[in-house]
């Protein structure tokens, strides 16, 4: 069973540029939630998708924008770059209906982004 | 708004000491709990969870205790092994179950 998985695991970019990240998610599951993790720094939640849809959404400007297909697969799109935006950025995928407490998010390995 | 402060490392130990790793939380309502470890060049696994208060989660020998009247989930580990180093973050959910709240890390190294 595939876990989540992430392209393309390293990018370099420079500012100004645009980026687009995509992620596939564990089988079964249907929703996508992305992840910001700068260097020494805990993730920070940038939004999450279901059923095509952003859902829920972290304190991100509206440079970082996002897509999910029926498949759910998801990209993390982000304009504008800036030299903060380099970072590791984290897909987990979920299933909205799972009937707990809380959806288990189970993480991919990431796509390092650097922008120069 | 939801929150989770965590013990600053790095954290260094010599094989089979015992480790602490503190962690408290500030959240709305009855978030559930976590523990999460990334290894070097990975993502993030799962290692332990709690979904209510004085709830015991376990897992490869580490510990957490849900913990209302402190606001905390302290992770524990009575003999640590080198294969444990790695980076620890604590986390929450939200209300929804959906947003998870993570703290800043802790990078552990187990010498032998």
């Amino acid at each position: 069973d595939a876990g989540v998985t992430q392209s393309p695991t390293h990018l370099i970019k420079t500012r100004g540029q645009q980026v687009t990240l995509r992620c596939s998610p564990k089988s079964g599951h249907d929703t996508v939630s992305w992840y910001q993790q700068a260097l020494g720094q805990g993730p920070q939640f940038i939004f999450q998708y279901y059923e095509e849809e952003e859902r829920q959404r972290g304190n991100f400007p509206d440079r970082f924008s996002g897509h999910q297909f029926p498949n759910y697969s998801s990209e993390l799109n982000v304009n504008a770059l800036l030299l903060g935006d380099s970072a590791l950025y984290l897909c987990a995928s979920s299933l909205a209906a799972s009937g707990g407490p809380y959806n288990e998010q189970f993480f991919g390995p990431g796509t390092r982004l650097t922008v120069l | 708004g939801d929150s989770v402060t965590q013990m600053e490392g790095p954290v260094t130990l010599s094989e089979e000491a015992f480790l602490t790793i503190n962690c408290t939380y500030t959240a709305t309502g009855y978030p559930s709990l976590f523990w999460y470890v990334q290894y070097p060049g990975e993502g993030l696994q799962l290692l332990l969870k709690a979904t209510k208060a004085d709830d015991k989660g376990s897992n490869k020998g580490f510990e957490a205790t849900y913990r209302k009247e402190t606001t905390s989930f302290h992770l524990e580990k009575g003999s640590v092994q080198v294969s444990d180093s790695a980076v620890y973050f604590c986390a929450l959910s939200d209300r929804t179950g959906n947003q998870f709240y993570f703290g800043t890390g802790t990078s552990l190294t187990v010498i032998p």
